[in-house]
């Protein structure tokens, strides 16, 4: 159990041009889900905490009008890269917590790999 | 603020042998917990193994077992019997509950050789 499925897994697109990704917990619900950025070997840094029905809570130094997180549903969590640019590439990796709270386990998609040309 | 050190950045270890990766933290709180994420080249998060700040028992799982030192600030991972899909990064993540926010350590790259 606790599948979290993202898509696409590579993108490439033009500069300027705006990319959405999707993140779906398969097999539970998902009131929080977060998205991270990881730069070739380095860590995992958050970008935004995402919660159904509600605004997504954007860590300090990432730019909400830029980076665009829907949660609309109980199971998918959106982040669009809006007007895209080389800077932005980057491997993009949610994560969702099971409803479980006495576990505080995350699961994590495989990520997607956005490359701006 | 929390933070997370891990002073290997990377460690090679032949099959069948046992490897220790290190772990110190920074906190203020007596709450919280610690994870163990491996992320192979196919660069999907794994949760390897996850301890609660507030029971003593080292947690178990498998070949993999940790050393939490809570007074030292330190959780270390030990990986038995070494074998070839072992080959990942390995990130440490600290977690306070009212925060739910994971943050992790630099990672450290393992090599398990033949």
């Amino acid at each position: 159990g606790a599948v979290v499925s993202q898509h696409p897994s590579w993108v490439i697109c033009k500069s300027g041009t705006s990319v959405k990704i999707e993140c779906r917990s398969l097999d539970f619900q998902a009131t929080t889900m977060f998205w991270y950025r990881q730069f070739p070997k380095q860590s995992l840094m958050l970008m935004a905490t995402s919660n159904e029905g509600s605004k997504a809570t954007y860590e300090q130094g990432v730019e909400k009008d830029k980076f665009l997180i829907n949660h609309a549903s109980l199971t998918l969590s959106t982040l669009t890269v809006t007007s895209a640019h080389p800077e932005d590439s980057s491997f993009y990796i949610c994560s969702a917590r099971p409803p479980n709270l006495a576990k505080n386990i995350q699961y994590f998609g495989a990520g997607t790999r956005l490359s701006v040309l | 603020a929390q933070t997370v050190t891990q002073s290997q950045p990377e460690m090679s270890v032949q099959e069948a042998e046992t490897v220790t990766l290190s772990c110190t933290y920074d906190t203020s709180e007596n709450n919280y917990y610690l994870f163990w994420y491996k992320q192979p080249p196919s660069r999907q998060m794994i949760l390897v193994i996850r301890q609660e700040a507030y029971k003593q028992q080292n947690a178990t799982e498998n070949r993999f077992s940790v050393n939490f030192q809570k007074a030292a600030k330190s959780f270390s991972l030990k990986i038995s019997d070494s074998q070839l899909g072992d080959t990942a990064m390995y990130f440490c993540a600290f977690m306070t509950p009212g925060f739910q926010k994971l943050v992790f350590g630099t990672g450290t790259r393992l090599l398990v050789s033949p």
